[in-house]
């Protein structure tokens, strides 16, 4: 079945440091790649997407690029900042898997001051 | 713009007593889902609501019970409380079909069972 693989955390990083949280996944069909972040408290957001094959999504400064041929999806930053710190989640939708979202288990991510 | 709203925050239980968690949605979406999260282990989806009327059993159902209770509400039972059902509960919501529309995330309740 398809899954999604990250890069285990804690992650920790000083500010403005350049920051790859890395996701690889496994799929039956051509899915749709996410990114969400979770801040302390609150639940999930998305943070960005790729819904084909050499797509680039960005946003707030982050940008992660669908690359098929290697089944990833890393997440970069140039340059993390101490609000950055929150916990990151790679996720797939999969149309053969009726689009459910197969998440990853999820990367803590740490900058310090 | 309150988006979605799940209520209670915190609930301590003991093994065997039950509750519901409510879920409410305000965007005017089709499709809920609840999810519990535990450490290490990403979010696992529990039920889901594709429309009004249907629900469907995600990847681990068992000990839960859902009711779709009209657009806005999903509501999530435990009839049996167990420890291992201690865990942060998610409740989403998408208005969209196909595999681009993004999940809106409630805020969690985090559920303690003793």
């Amino acid at each position: 079945g398809d899954s999604v693989t990250q890069m285990e955390g804690p992650v920790t990083l000083s500010e403005e440091a350049f920051l790859t949280i890395n996701c690889t996944y496994t799929a039956t069909g051509y899915p749709s790649l996410f990114w969400y972040v979770q801040y302390p408290g609150e639940g999930l957001q998305l943070l960005l997407k790729a819904t084909k094959a050499d797509d680039k999504g960005s946003n707030k400064g982050f940008e992660a690029t669908y690359r098929k041929e290697t089944t990833s999806f890393h997440l970069e930053k140039g340059s993390v900042q101490v609000s950055d710190s929150a916990v990151y989640f790679c996720a797939l939708s999969d149309p053969d898997s009726n689009y459910q979202l197969i998440w990853g288990a999820g990367t803590k991510l740490i900058i310090k001051p | 713009n309150a988006g979605v709203t799940q209520t209670p925050k915190f609930q301590v239980l003991k093994t065997g007593q039950s509750m519901t968690l409510q879920c409410a949605q305000d965007m005017n979406h089709n499709s809920m889902y609840w999810y519990r999260q535990d450490p290490g282990m990403g979010l696992r989806l529990i039920y889901y609501s594709a429309s009004e009327g249907t629900t469907d059993k995600g990847e681990v159902p068992n000990g839960y019970n859902v009711s779709r209770l009209n657009k806005r509400e999903f509501s999530l039972r435990l009839e049996s409380a167990a420890p291992s059902q201690t865990s942060v509960y998610f409740c989403a919501t998408t208005g969209g079909s196909g595999s681009h529309s993004p999940l809106h995330f409630g805020n969690g309740t985090r559920l303690t069972v003793t």
